[in-house]
């Protein structure tokens, strides 16, 4: 079985600044990883996943993640954060083909601040 | 365009009253899931089914029910017997290996 740790559960910023928001997680077998936004009352919208190939992976609204596999880690990037990057973030693993469950970790919320 | 539609997006309950959670996609997808979020915590999977007419308990199946008649429509009941009804509940379905979610449903009980 998988599992994925968020390490911060929030994640205090001003406005303009770099965030990194950190994921670990733990499979025995390879694995697809995600990152998710939510905002609030609404459902999850895709950033970015890493599915093979380069381990940098950039999403949207400026939002970049590295798959480093040797430490089990797909940490979140931005290098400058808005006021409407204020949000919850989840990261995701998913295993195998098919329609396999995916295990998501406890969310991390960015606050972004003027 | 294609997505999933949840509804209502907010649901009231009165105590012992089984209730029923719409979901539905036109994404094609076999894979559809049903998640509950609470304050403060991750999505935990409640039911999920892989393709028509099959469905399988997730880790907190107790207390709800599903059921899989077409491939389009996933629909969670919240009966009596789950005593914490009260989340936020979300639907997705999967592209291997990617999930796509509704705009969720806020069930409250009153």
């Amino acid at each position: 079985a998988q599992s994925v740790t968020q390490l911060d559960s929030q994640v205090p910023v001003f406005e303009e600044a770099p965030v990194e928001l950190r994921c670990n997680y733990s499979s025995s077998v390879s694995v697809y990883l995600f990152w998710y936004v939510q905002y609030p009352n609404q459902g999850l919208q895709l950033l970015l996943k890493y599915l093979s190939g380069s381990t940098l992976v950039k999403g949207i609204n400026g939002f970049e993640a590295e798959f480093n596999k040797s430490q089990t880690s797909f940490h979140l990037r931005k290098p400058s954060v808005h006021i409407s990057d204020t949000a919850e973030y989840f990261c995701a693993v998913s295993v195998g083909t098919n329609a396999g469950k995916s295990t998501f970790g406890d969310g991390t919320t960015l606050t972004v601040k003027p | 365009d294609g997505g999933i539609t949840q509804s209502p997006k907010y649901l009231f309950r009165k105590e012992g009253q089984n209730v029923t959670l719409s979901c539905e996609q036109n994404l094609n997808h076999d894979a559809m899931y049903w998640y509950r979020q609470d304050p403060g915590q991750g999505l935990r999977l409640i039911y999920y089914s892989q393709i028509v007419n099959d469905f399988q308990k997730g880790d907190i199946a107790e207390g709800y029910s599903v059921s899989r008649e077409k491939k389009e429509s996933f629909p969670l009941t919240v009966t009596s017997a789950q005593k914490n009804p009260t989340a936020f509940y979300l639907c997705a379905s999967k592209r291997s290996p990617e999930a796509f979610f509704g705009q969720g449903t806020r069930l409250t009980v009153v």
